[in-house]
């Protein structure tokens, strides 16, 4: 059974770099045909894509936060990661990763999510 | 940006009763429509892909319908675990997420 588990720092000051990591259990990062996504929740709010990256290493990103988003994957690990960079209070949330189906961006499964929060 | 809109914001539904909730696309998105279901403190759970095709395990009282802009989700008797809130997400383009329906005790 595929399991995925989020990983990082949970305080994030202004304008510093928030950096995750999803690590990737019962199932190959590798495996051919899934994407693997990061996806946040703002506290009380909706979802919001941040982007996704491929086994082989190419990426897509939410044109509002391309800018400023770096999602990298390490195989050896069996896990990727995200970076968003030049924070601000607008960036607290839940952040998820999960599976992209192979059929496309329908999201299964999901990690059970990371708070963090953007404060001085 | 494909804006998906869900309504209503709030339903409240009797336990055995049925509840449908709605889901519009600003264009047309095909059959690319996921529904997922997110209880307090948890990660969403994919209920329903493809517009219609449940998801391994989710229960045949899940159903959904619809295609390019005008989506419907069935929950045909709802069960206390069933009351949580719910939402759409079109993937014909890049990834977005309607804003919610909050399914409450009635």
């Amino acid at each position: 059974q595929l399991q995925l588990q989020e990983s990082g720092s949970g305080l994030v000051k202004p304008s510093q770099t928030l950096s995750l990591t999803c690590a990737v259990s019962g199932g190959s990062i590798s495996s051919g045909g899934y994407s693997w996504s990061w996806i946040r929740q703002p506290p009380g709010k909706g979802l919001e894509w941040i982007g996704y990256i491929y086994h082989s290493g190419s990426t897509y990103y939410n044109p509002s936060l391309k800018s400023r988003v770096t999602i990298s994957v390490d195989r050896s690990k069996n896990q990727f990661s995200l970076k968003l960079s030049s924070v601000t209070a607008a960036d607290t949330a839940v952040y998820y990763c999960a599976r992209g189906a192979s059929f496309g961006l329908a999201f299964d499964p999901w990690g059970q999510g990371t708070l963090v929060s953007v404060s001085s | 940006e494909i804006v998906m809109t869900q309504s209503p914001a709030t339903l409240s539904v009797s336990p055995g009763e049925r509840a449908t909730l709605s889901c519009r696309a600003s264009q047309s998105v095909s059959s690319n429509l996921a529904w997922y279901q997110q209880n307090p403190g948890q990660a969403p759970r994919l209920l329903i892909y493809g517009a219609s095709t449940r998801a391994t395990g989710i229960p045949a009282r899940f159903s959904g319908s619809g295609s390019g802009t005008e989506f419907t989700l069935t929950i045909s008797s709802l069960q206390s675990e069933d009351f949580a809130v719910y939402y759409c997400q079109q993937y014909n383009n890049w990834p977005t997420f309607g804003q919610g329906t909050k399914v409450e005790i009635k």
